[in-house]
């Protein structure tokens, strides 16, 4: 099946920095979605990104499907920020989504 | 903004209790999923169903049922709940026709003692 890997496994830095995710996955999607998990367990849709870029405030994210990868820029890094991100993708011909381990954040102030 | 909801919140349950756990949402979606997640950890598919009358079993093995008697409503039960259930479980959903954004519900939480 279609493998999903993330990158850092963990990230610690200063309130007001920069960082990028990394997402790659093995097959052709038709889906890929970036999810941000807060401290109580829920899963907040950040980003439905199949292909190109997209931008949301402090947050971007871009997708290369050719290349099967995605990245996901947080800027100016704030303390509500901490998490873990989580990439997930949806092969062509399938209908569930893959998930990919999380990206663990935490922004110290 | 998704509008799904999960109740409860957080159980917390004896071992050998049966269980239902709540999944709603108000946007017509036919397909619905059920997942389950330790915390922080990779989220794993356990149910879905592509529309009333429809379910099927998820990619990790689970003791729970699910059933889908109405588009809006899909529970999942715990016939006998263990320890081992013990996790988060995340109910979602998705228009799958041109739109394949999926949406989550808050999650509960449960906890069998």
């Amino acid at each position: 099946g279609i493998q999903v890997e993330q990158s850092p496994p963990d990230l610690i830095l200063q309130e007001g920095a920069n960082s990028t995710l990394r997402c790659n996955f093995s097959d052709s999607v038709n889906n890929l979605q970036w999810f941000h998990q807060n401290p109580w367990g829920q899963l907040i849709n950040l980003f439905y990104i199949p292909s190109g870029t997209k931008q949301n405030g402090r947050l971007s994210a871009t997708t290369v499907a050719t290349e099967r990868y995605s990245l996901l820029y947080i800027s100016s890094s704030q303390t509500t920020d901490s998490g873990v991100y989580f990439c997930a993708v949806l092969i062509q011909g399938a209908q569930k989504l893959v998930f990919g381990q999380g990206t663990r954040l935490t922004i110290n102030p | 903004e998704a509008d799904i909801y999960q109740t409860p919140r957080y159980l917390v349950i004896g071992t050998g209790k049966k269980i239902t756990l709540e999944c709603s949402q108000t946007m017509g979606h036919d397909k619905m999923y059920w997942y389950q997640q330790d915390p922080g950890m990779e989220l794993h598919l356990i149910h879905y169903s592509y529309g009333v009358n429809s379910t099927e079993k998820g990619d990790l093995s689970s003791e729970s049922t699910v059933s889908r008697i109405r588009t809006e409503h899909f529970p999942l039960t715990l016939e006998s709940a263990r320890p081992s259930h013990t996790s988060q479980y995340l109910c979602a959903s998705t228009q799958g026709i041109g739109n394949y954004e999926q949406y989550f519900g808050p999650g509960t939480r449960l906890t069998v003692t």
